[in-house]
Formats: structure tokens, sequence, C-alpha cells
């Protein structure tokens, strides 16, 4: 069974560039997260997709970040202009049910505002 | 909200057994997960709490009280490849909230 893809892996930007971020999850997961990880911290959910709706942005700055999921399989996470505070990695998970099960999550894309 | 509080480092020598401690405080509660990361890794699954008492997973056993708002997870016979960070995540009602992670250091 094939893992959550991730991609880029590294993109390093200057501060007010806009940068976009894509996950595949694992075939058949309904339930699809992005996460994100300062460096020494754990991850800090930013939004979580059911099927291709929200169920929970709370976290999301949403003046800067943005994320979608046509047709409830791949997602984006953009941000837009992208902040010095924002060097972090982002984490994609998906996971088969909502609130039960164990999230996979793939290998993440390290971004690095300068 | 979530508050969820593990000591930052921990050593331990190889062959020993550790204790991670994970308290927490939770607005809802739908289980306890414990992860590894390794450095510039993913985090991986390691165990899942939902009632009272010790799950046990070969070397790994992970511990809730829900009374409490604790949790532990014991590492028995280390090996230096354990050296990681484990993370405590609780689920609310929808959503997952980890602590900061305990970097577990273990040496020959």
């Amino acid at each position: 069974e094939a893992g959550v893809a991730q991609s880029p892996r590294y993109k390093i930007i200057e501060k007010r560039q806009s940068v976009a971020f894509w996950c595949n999850p694992i075939s058949g997961h309904a339930t699809l997260y992005w996460y994100q990880q300062i460096l020494g911290q754990g991850p800090k959910l930013l939004i979580q997709f059911q099927n291709n709706g929200v169920v929970d942005d709370s976290q999301l700055p949403k003046d800067r970040f943005s994320a979608e999921r046509l047709k409830g399989v791949d997602s984006t996470l953009k941000i837009q202009p992208a902040k010095l505070e924002d060097s972090a990695v982002y984490l994609c998970a998906s996971s088969s049910r909502l609130a039960m099960d164990e999230q996979f999550f793939g290998p993440g894309t390290r971004l690095t505002v300068l | 909200g979530q508050n969820i509080d593990q000591p930052t480092e921990m050593t331990a020598t190889e062959g020993a057994i550790v204790q991670i401690n994970c308290t927490y405080q939770t607005s809802g509660f739908n289980g306890l997960f414990w992860y590894q990361q390794h450095a510039g890794e993913a985090p991986t699954f390691l165990s899942y709490n939902v009632l009272d008492g010790l799950e046990e997973k070969g070397r790994f056993s992970s511990f809730l009280s829900r009374s409490k708002g604790y949790s532990y997870l014991l590492l028995k016979e280390l090996q230096m490849k354990d050296s990681a960070s484990y993370l405590c995540a609780v689920r609310g009602y929808s959503t997952l909230t980890f602590g900061k992670g305990t970097m577990l250091l273990v040496s020959p």
C-alpha cells in the first residue's frame, strides 16, 4: 500500500513570496489533515478535511493560508504572502475514518522563508 | 481547548527501561495516541488508548488513566534506534492535539 505522498520535499523562498504544497493521501482515506511543525515542537493542526469538506480550520491563518481538496482526493496548501515565522515542516496526514483511526503521515515539506 | 504536558528530554542506556509521562487537560476526550518521530522524518504511530489500563505491543506499552488525565509510554530493552522524539497526542471531538514531544537519547 502506497503511503502519503507530498511535494516538494524542500522549499526556500523569500518573505512576501507565495508557495504551494501538494499532498496525495493513501487511497481510500476520506480524512486529510495539514499540520505545521515548527522545530522543537509537536505538529499543530492547520486544517482537516472529510472528503472535500472542511471539518476544522480554526487554527489556519486565513489571511495568508488557504487549502483545498478538490474531488476529495489530492489537496494543496498555499501561503501568500509568506512570513519569516512560517518557516516549518508542513506535514500532510490521512486516515480512513474521522476521529477514530490512526493518522498516517507523509514525509513533509520543509519550508525556509528568508 | 487542550493542554498537553510531557518532559522535554530524557536519557537512558541501551537495554534499560524508560517511562515517558504525559498529562493532559481536555474538553472532550476520544483517545490518546503515542507517535515516534525520528529526526527529519514524519511521525509514525505507536499506540492508542481510549479506555483505562495498559496496552502492550512488543517492547512498547502505553497506559491511560482518564480520571487523572495521565498516560505513559513504557519502552523496554532499549535500543540505539529508539533515540527519537515521542509525541503524546489527545483526540478531542474530532481533531488531534499534539504535545511538544519528549526527545529520548539512548546511549551505549
